[in-house]
């Protein structure tokens, strides 16, 4: 069965920083996609950036990159000069290509930035 | 347009209660899901949508009825509620028939079963 691994429950960093969030991932399967998932306090989640797995290069969205290892299995996500409205829950999610079912999640990151 | 939206936002049940939460998407998505998220957990499926008519069920369904009778409404029923199903409720829809174009995301349900 597909896990997802976000080994870091709780992370800090100061404004304008940089921050990097880890997730490890475990399947069988070569096509799949990846995903990073926002929840802020307000709790609606927000879609941050999407990965397909046959595609070597990395995802980059503004201030948002991964950098995606296939063969390590690994998907962390950068935030380039965090901003306070950064600050949320991060979601590392798992979805096997052709499958019209499930979404597989981490259990979360809580990033807190600071002024 | 509004997006997805759920009602209600709060509800408190007795244990053997039964309910409906109610899901309406106006964006003409063909992909629905409900999910539901535990402290300390990420979103787990309950059962989702591919279209009006075909509904399938996710990874946690016991418990919990849907229909999806129209492309906009899918509304997730409990039979008889739980302790166990506190939590909070999250629905979401996407475009297309799979779940890996992004999903919207409604602003939740909290639910509490006394």
């Amino acid at each position: 069965a597909q896990t997802v691994t976000q080994s870091q429950p709780e992370m800090s960093v100061q404004e304008a920083e940089t921050v990097t969030l880890s997730c490890t991932y475990d399947t069988s399967e070569n096509n799949y996609y990846l995903f990073w998932y926002k929840q802020p306090p307000s709790r609606q989640m927000i879609l941050v950036i999407r990965q397909e797995a046959y595609k070597q290069q990395n995802a980059t969205e503004n201030r948002f990159s991964v950098n995606f290892q296939k063969a390590a299995k690994s998907f962390s996500l950068k935030i380039s000069d965090s901003q306070l409205g950064d600050t949320a829950m991060y979601f590392c999610a798992y979805g096997r290509r052709g499958s019209q079912g499930n979404l597989i999640f981490g259990k979360g990151t809580k990033l807190s930035v600071k002024p | 347009n509004a997006g997805v939206t759920q009602t209600p936002k709060f509800q408190v049940l007795k244990t053997g209660q039964s309910m409906t939460l109610q899901c309406a998407q106006d964006m003409n998505h063909e992909y629905m899901s409900w999910y539901r998220q535990d402290p300390g957990m990420g979103l787990r499926l309950i059962h989702y949508s591919v279209g009006a008519g075909i509904t399938d069920q996710g990874e946690v369904p016991n418990g919990y009825n849907v229909s999806r009778s129209t492309t906009e409404d899918f509304p997730l029923r409990l039979l008889s509620a739980a302790p166990s199903q506190t939590s909070v409720y999250f629905c979401a829809s996407t475009p297309g028939a799979s779940p890996y174009n992004e999903q919207f995301f409604g602003p939740g349900t909290r639910l509490t079963v006394l």
